[in-house]
């Protein structure tokens, strides 16, 4: 069975664009989570999309944004990017038992955004 | 606040060494968790995780934990560590709605020939 697969895997942008990455879940994964990963901040939860429904959001500001399609793939869109933005932006996916915390993802590649 | 401490930012261990990477967690309820192992430049790949019963879980190349709810632990442990297990290590615990995961800072583990 393939992993999760996200593209593009490198990205680069100036401040003030606005870019969209993309996420191919687990076939069956109903549910996709995004996360940020920074040398500071370190892993840092984004969303979760269930059935084309945000289930829950982390901390961050409006200019981060996501969807979920009708066949669990995922998009994040940054809009407005600032120089802190650059990361590798993680997608994982998990099957969406009835029970969410048994629950396990399995992660992609990663997305690497720069920003200049 | 749900939280994971690790508190070695990075070990360096001989190669066929033991390896234990310290994890503690804080959570109220009955925590769900996980490690991870991180290559450069890759995802994070699953290596065990714990929901309940045996306190002793094993995971993918010969590493297991170890749930100590009264120490509020979950230790990574390998009796012999290969050079190619150099990599980035977090643990992690599930949020109360279960739909995210709480990280650690991660250690870096470097192994010596």
């Amino acid at each position: 069975k393939a992993g999760v697969t996200q593209t593009p895997r490198y990205l680069i942008k100036t401040r003030g664009q606005q870019v969209t990455l993309s996420c191919s879940p687990i076939s069956g994964h109903r549910s996709v989570s995004w996360y940020q990963q920074t040398p500071g901040q370190g892993l840092q939860f984004l969303f979760e999309y269930f059935s084309e429904t945000q289930r829950n959001k982390g901390n961050f500001p409006g200019r981060f944004s996501g969807r979920q399609f009708s066949n669990s793939r995922s998009e994040m869109n940054v809009s407005t990017l600032e120089l802190g933005d650059s990361a590798l932006y993680l997608c994982a996916s998990s099957l969406a038992s009835r029970t969410a915390s048994t629950d396990t993802q399995y992660f992609g590649p990663g997305t690497r955004l720069t920003v200049l | 606040a749900q939280s994971v401490t690790q508190p070695d930012i990075h070990i360096t261990v001989s190669e066929g060494a033991s390896l234990e990477l310290r994890c503690n967690y804080s959570y109220g309820a009955t925590p769900y968790l996980f490690w991870y192992v991180q290559s450069p430049g890759q995802g994070l790949q699953l290596l065990l995780k714990y929901f309940s019963g045996d306190t002793l879980v094993q995971g993918i190349k010969g590493f297991e934990a170890e749930f100590k709810r009264s120490q509020s632990s979950f230790n990574l442990r390998k009796p012999s560590v290969h050079w190619s297990d150099a990599a980035e290590y977090f643990c992690a615990v599930k949020n109360q709605a279960g739909t995210a995961l709480i990280f650690g800072k991660g250690t870096t583990l470097s192994v010596s020939s």
